[in-house]
């Protein structure tokens, strides 16, 4: 069974561009996260989407950033224009659950954003 | 409020026991992970312990929580060079009921032969 997978692995953009990235979940979990973790610091919730609902959006940072979820399977994070501060790990995560012992998270490879 | 800490580094030789340290402020928090984070590869759940636990044992791992300090620790036994990696302590928040995750900082674990 594919495990969570994430595109690309690696982005470098220049300040004020734009760039989508992407996350499949494994197939069936109705859970999806996204996070991200800027150099050395704690890994920080930005969302979570219960099929395509948002279900919680208290961890995105502004506006610039948006997500999507069409449809309920992949989703996408579109950050425009992006920032200097925007730079860090991307990880997306899937669960069957929110709650419980269901709500085991599984991640991807991670999204390496650079923005110059 | 909701904050985890962790010591940045760690480094052990082969063969000894490793202790990875971790606190939290929530004294709601259900769950409690370890997630392993090896180079290029996503995070892999090590092990959790419920919160009316204070101690759980697989195998190399150790969990031990102490619900009164608000501390997990992470005890490897028999610590290896695989087992080089950033390890990070996660709560999930009792009021949360969407299962979001709240981080340490991680701890990077330096395994020398």
């Amino acid at each position: 069974e594919a495990g969570v997978t994430q595109f690309p692995s690696h982005s470098v953009i220049e300040k004020g561009q734009t760039v989508t990235l992407r996350c499949d979940p494994i197939s069936g979990h109705d859970n999806l996260y996204w996070y991200r973790r800027v150099m050395g610091k704690e890994i920080k919730f930005l969302l979570h989407f219960v099929k395509e609902s948002k279900q919680d959006e208290s961890g995105m940072p502004n506006n610039r950033f948006l997500a999507e979820r069409t449809g309920g399977t992949y989703s996408t994070l579109k950050v425009q224009p992006a920032e200097l501060e925007d730079s860090g790990v991307y990880f997306c995560a899937s669960s069957l659950s929110g709650t419980g012992k269901d709500n085991e998270q599984f991640f991807g490879p991670g999204t390496r954003l650079t923005v110059l | 409020g909701e904050d985890v800490e962790q010591s940045l580094f760690l480094s052990v030789r082969e063969g000894d026991s490793s202790v990875i340290n971790c606190t939290y402020t929530d004294s709601s928090s259900t769950y409690l992970y370890w997630y392993k984070q090896e180079p290029g590869a996503g995070l892999q759940l090590l092990t959790y312990i419920f919160s009316n636990m204070d101690m759980k044992q697989d195998q190399r791992l150790t969990v031990l929580l102490n619900k009164k300090d608000k501390h997990l620790s992470l005890r490897i036994a028999d610590t290896q060079t695989g087992d080089s990696a950033i390890y990070f302590c996660a709560e999930t928040p009792k009021y949360n009921q969407g299962g979001k995750l709240i981080f340490g900082q991680g701890t990077e674990l330096s395994v020398k032969p």
